[in-house]
């Protein structure tokens, strides 16, 4: 089993639609969780960024780590077609080594 | 400008061949990464350096090899490339961890895309 695991598959919604993504994970000890993303022929950037437990807010972004259940979600609110990009979740201890997911690809549609 | 800068920033070469893919930045951390991308298996680490005097080994470093000049300056080398090293390759760069502050953020360069025939 990955460390990481997050469903590659690609995901299109209509422009003003919530994009819903997530990722689990198996390591317990995991405590910085990250958000990503990688527009095409770019590397990736950080997106949104979560210690521990909890939800956080950022304009129309918002994430949310569980960790009883090791599950970790992106909301993308008001989606736009400058939102299409491929969002990778990353994780890790606290050791500056990150486990990343294998990256869902969005496409928002005018 | 760019914090973080890869050249060349797309490469064709031939299998056998020696290729060095360079990294360099201006954000003053010290912790610097070589990762390659590939499509349905996400970003693999190949190797890491926490500083000038320390090299580490990733997940995937067979067939590569790296050497980190100063602290600005990162290079990757595959010293005699094969078609399964084509990827996107990706250098990145965190700071040290503080107590209680850190974000174990990594920062990209904008990617190597490497193809070999």
């Amino acid at each position: 089993q990955k460390e990481v695991e997050q469903d590659p598959g690609p995901l299109s919604v209509p422009e003003g639609a919530i994009v819903s993504l997530n990722c689990t994970y198996s390591n317990s000890a995991f405590q910085y969780f990250m958000w990503y993303r990688q527009y095409s022929r770019k590397g990736p950037e950080l997106l949104m960024y979560t210690y521990s437990s909890g939800n956080k807010e950022d304009g129309r972004f918002t994430a949310q780590v569980d960790k009883s259940s090791k599950y970790i979600s992106l909301f993308i609110r008001d989606s736009q077609p400058s939102d299409s990009a491929t969002y990778l979740c990353a994780m890790s201890k606290g050791n500056n080594r990150l486990a990343f997911g294998k990256g869902n690809q969005v496409v928002v549609i005018p | 400008d760019a914090d973080v800068t890869q050249t060349p920033r797309n490469r064709i070469t031939k299998t056998g061949k020696r290729i060095m893919l360079e990294c360099s930045q201006t954000k003053g951390h010290d912790r610097m990464y070589w990762y390659r991308q590939d499509p349905g298996l996400g970003l693999r680490l190949i190797y890491y350096s926490f500083d000038v005097k320390d090299i580490n080994k990733g997940e995937i470093s067979d067939g590569y090899s790296v050497s980190r000049q100063a602290q600005a300056k990162f290079s990757l080398s595959l010293e005699s490339a094969i078609p399964n090293q084509t990827a996107l390759y990706f250098c990145a760069t965190s700071d040290l961890p503080s107590t209680g502050t850190s974000t174990d953020t990594q920062y990209f360069g904008p990617g190597t895309r490497l193809t070999v025939l």
